[in-house]
């Protein structure tokens, strides 16, 4: 099926610097991109989306960046603390089929060092 | 508070047996999912439905069913459970349009 491919799936960085991870996908005709975060035990939750109309947004110590042309989204984790440590997974929709629903990477764990 | 609500929250099954995982939903959206996460995999699509009466397969649906008896609930169904279906299983909800899904508590199944 469709995918959304997504690295690095480990990060590790020190507190205070930047943590990036990238996404590719693979339908044209997506036009929402969420990212969620994942702490242990939790269920995934959405920090930060951008539409196709923008190329980036920040939120909070947050930026994405849309290229919509390569086909790649990507998010940056500016200043890193140690509680921005989880699981984060990118997600794209709609997929090719048309239907709406999202496409997930695989997921980035991310450890943020003190 | 909208929310997503799924049941139960831990579960340890025989295999063979029957599994029914449950999810209910206040937020009135039209569509609801089923995921499974496990670790390497990220979130597996299982079945969707569009509304009541609904059901779809998503990317993984071998050995499971899924019933949309109203808009509030959907089920995911484990006829004969196997231990290969040992997972982290997550509901969600999200609207029509494109934006961001709500997302369940998550069942932890266990099939020995």
């Amino acid at each position: 099926g469709e995918q959304v491919e997504q690295l690095p799936s480990i990060l590790r960085v020190q507190e205070g610097s930047s943590a990036s991870i990238n996404c590719t996908y693979e339908n044209s005709a997506s036009n929402y991109f969420p990212w969620y975060k994942q702490e242990p035990g939790e269920n995934p939750k959405l920090i930060i989306d951008i539409r196709s109309n923008m190329e980036r947004k920040q939120t909070q110590g947050l930026i994405v960046l849309l290229d919509k042309k390569a086909k790649r989204f990507s998010l940056h984790i500016t200043d890193t603390q140690p509680g921005d440590s989880a699981m984060y997974f990118c997600a794209a929709s709609p997929s090719s089929s048309g239907s709406w629903q999202l496409i997930f990477g695989s997921g980035t764990q991310l450890t943020v060092m003190p | 508070e909208a929310a997503v609500t799924q049941s139960p929250r831990n579960k340890v099954a025989v295999t063979g047996g029957k599994v029914t995982l449950s999810c209910n939903q206040t937020n009135n959206h039209n569509n609801m999912y089923w995921y499974r996460q496990d670790t390497g995999h990220g979130l597996r699509l299982i079945h969707y439905s569009y509304g009541a009466g609904s059901t779809e397969k998503g990317d993984i649906p071998d050995g499971y069913k899924a019933s949309r008896p109203s808009q509030e609930n959907f089920s995911l169904i484990l006829e004969l459970a196997t231990p290969s279906q040992t997972s982290v299983y997550f509901c969600a909800s999200g609207d029509n349009a494109n934006s961001d899904y709500t997302f369940g508590s998550g069942t932890r199944l266990l099939v020995i």
